[in-house]
């Protein structure tokens, strides 16, 4: 079965310092790796995403994330946070067995919330 | 870019009534519509997956009875509350999966009193 664990509830940072927002995953096949951001009372923004390549990825708004196979990990990253990165962040997987097609579901961490202060 | 368009953004009804969610793709096809229902401040938790024309599968635990979902069309597919009560209340978000990929809906906050 599909899981997806972000170990941290909460993720606080200074304005200006890098940001790291972790995930592990657990998957039977090649994994499909997603990150999505959420605002309040509002629907999920994508950020990036991994299928295959290059271990490193790099998304929207300056985030990227690095796909580690023997961790079974796929942290985000940013060099420089900024107030306007605090939300609540997702990372999420589908097995990559299912195809390249995208109707293969998603399978969502409990999810972090970020908080940047000035 | 893709945009799946949800509505209504916001709904209260009242107890044993039924509310009817709208998600719409806009200038693109989706092949498949996942809902998923969301607790305040926790993750997504998917509540069926829906293919056009096609009855939607739903997951272990979910009433397909109570939550009806209808996938008429590569465009549009909608979620049904059936006699809504206070437990239902919740925040439901729909995903269209399209080679665009994973496009999601703005989400619904539903309130029943």
């Amino acid at each position: 079965a599909q899981s997806v664990a972000q170990p941290e509830d909460q993720v606080n940072v200074a304005e200006g310092n890098p940001l790291t927002v972790k995930c592990t995953y657990s998957v039977s096949g090649n994994p499909y790796l997603f990150w999505y951001v959420q605002y309040p009372n509002r629907g999920l923004q994508f950020l990036l995403k991994y299928i295959t390549g290059d271990n490193l990825v790099k998304g929207s708004y300056g985030f990227e994330a690095e796909f580690n196979k023997s961790q079974t990990s796929f942290h985000l990253k940013k060099p420089s946070a900024l107030v306007s990165d605090s939300a609540l962040y997702f990372c999420a997987v589908r097995d990559g067995g299912m195809g390249s097609s995208n109707t293969g579901k998603l399978i969502f961490g409990q999810g972090t919330t970020l908080q940047v202060k000035p | 870019g893709a945009v799946v368009s949800q509505h209504p953004s916001r709904v209260i009804c009242k107890s044993g009534t039924s509310v009817k969610i709208e998600c719409r793709s806009l200038d693109f096809q989706a092949t498949t519509m996942f809902w998923y229902r969301q607790f305040p401040k926790q993750s997504l938790m998917l509540m069926a997956t829906s293919n056009e024309g096609s009855k939607a599968t739903y997951e272990q635990g979910v009433e397909k009875d109570k939550f009806l979902i209808n996938h008429a069309s590569l465009t549009l597919s909608t979620l049904t509350v059936t006699s809504a009560h206070p437990e239902d209340s919740s925040f439901y978000i729909c995903s269209a999966g399209s080679p665009y990929g994973y496009t999601f809906g703005s989400g619904t906050r539903l309130t029943v009193v």
